[in-house]
């Protein structure tokens, strides 16, 4: 079965630079939603969109932005990178009739 | 904030033993859980859900009893086998949009 796609895999900025996470959904699903993950730590929620629109937003920095496009994939975009911002970034997706989220392998970010 | 939390933060068994890992939550409106296993490297993925309208649930080898008394949920697994041996995560579902709130992860180690 599809799953849900993330790239790149690792990814390694210098501080004060910009990146890009992206997230594929799995198919007819409509709903992205992107989390943080710290060393030993839970994943904390950022933000999600419903059919390309933000529906919620979590502890998510005004450094970071996201989007969702008519193709349904989400687009994480950081910038000012800053040390604390390395971490493992999820995106889950959704879609009706369940309310499970599946999750993607990760982005892992490291910031030197 | 109200979240959800796990008591112990590791549990070791022996393969073939019944492992039973516990999570307590403070959101008396909560009506929705699900356990994730997460693998190192890897993303959750999902186990097994519950909502607040039943007690027990039971999948493949995995039982989640839920008691909204006391607020707590437990997930046990029979016969444990090497290949269960990850970190767990409770979560909770919290508003209309369906973001999870997690609760720190219990690393669940089988040995042979």
């Amino acid at each position: 079965a599809a799953g849900v796609i993330q790239s790149p895999r690792h990814l390694i900025k210098e501080k004060r630079e910009t990146a890009t996470l992206k997230c594929y959904p799995i198919p007819r699903h409509d709903t992205v939603y992107w989390y943080q993950q710290g060393p030993g730590q839970d994943p904390q929620f950022l933000i999600s969109f419903y059919e390309k629109m933000q529906s919620d937003k979590g502890s998510i920095p005004d450094r970071f932005s996201a989007q969702q496009f008519s193709d349904y994939h989400s687009e994480l975009n950081m910038s000012s990178l800053e040390l604390g911002d390395s971490a493992l970034y999820f995106c889950a997706t959704q879609g009706a009739p369940t309310d499970t989220q599946y999750f993607g392998p990760g982005t892992r970010l490291t910031v030197l | 904030g109200e979240s959800v939390g796990l008591h112990l933060p590791t549990l070791s068994v022996q393969e073939g033993d019944n492992s039973i890992i516990n999570c307590a939550y403070s959101n008396s409106a909560s009506d929705y859980f699900i356990w994730y296993k997460q693998e190192s490297g890897k993303g959750p993925q999902f186990i097994i859900d519950i909502r607040s309208n039943m007690d027990k649930r039971q999948g493949q080898r995995v039982t989640v009893l839920l008691n909204k008394t006391v607020k707590h949920l437990s997930l046990q697994i029979a016969a444990t086998q090497p290949g269960d041996s990850a970190v767990y995560f409770c979560a909770e579902i919290q508003g209309g949009y369906n973001k999870l709130i997690f609760g720190a992860g219990t690393r669940l180690a089988v040995h042979p």
